[in-house]
């Protein structure tokens, strides 16, 4: 069981907004910085969203990241079937003193 | 540009030892944490560890800890991940990851290593 919980799937239709929910505790996303990750099929998992709501180099702006106390959620607007992957929120947990990842979300694009 | 190329996919027998590598680029390699992360087949992801090569720093997630030992040689700018036992459940993909802080997550990921160990 995963220290932080994300739903096992969620899907939209191309052109739809999609949001990826992520809660955790206090001592994990409440004083943590949290990030995101796309992992496509086959392939290793990349950095969408880190410090919360910042985007690396490179990612579009269709993928945006949100905090509010021990939760946390990635949007996507403008879905595309190459969308199609699993997503992972991550954070320190500074009660375990690990990282801590979400169980995954694997997204839908119909 | 930041690269993690990892060692190839292995095979191997219960109880036969295993080093797996990580080649790094792009970035100083004594100034970044370096780690590793587990994902078992259809499974999520797993933080095992990391290492501060500058001054051989390390944190293990205490479910691996005595597990795997994790090492880096900062002459060659190489992460290492290694077994001394296999057991059939470490069957997983690894990866080796970067990290820009201790209480971070990762922020690079290597291509990742299949590690396979059936009798």
């Amino acid at each position: 069981q995963s220290v932080l919980t994300q739903p096992p799937s969620v899907s939209a239709a191309p052109g739809q907004k999609v949001t990826i929910s992520c809660s955790g505790s206090s001592s994990s996303i409440g004083n943590n910085y949290v990030s995101w990750y796309q992992q496509l099929p086959g392939t290793a998992p990349k950095l969408l969203i880190y410090d919360n709501d910042k985007r690396p180099s490179g990612i579009p702006d269709r993928f945006s990241g949100s905090k509010s106390g021990t939760s946390a959620t990635l949007g996507i607007t403008g879905l595309q079937t190459g969308d199609e992957a699993d997503y992972y929120c991550g954070t320190w947990d500074s009660s375990l003193s690990v990282g801590v990842f979400g169980g995954g979300t694997k997204l839908a694009v119909l | 540009e930041v690269h993690l190329v990892q060692s190839g996919a292995e095979v191997k027998k219960p109880g036969e030892s295993l080093r797996l590598s990580c080649m790094t680029s792009g970035f100083s390699f004594t100034s970044y944490w370096v780690g590793w992360v587990r994902q078992m087949p259809g499974k999520g992801l797993e933080w095992m560890g990391i290492i501060y090569p500058g001054d051989s720093d390390i944190q293990y997630n205490p479910s691996f800890q005595g597990q795997v030992t994790i090492s880096a040689d900062k002459s060659i700018s190489i992460a290492y991940v290694q077994w001394s036992s296999l057991k059939a459940s470490d069957s997983a993909m690894y990866y080796c990851v970067r990290q820009s802080g201790r209480k971070l997550v990762p922020d690079y990921w290597g291509q990742g290593t299949l590690v396979t160990v059936s009798s």
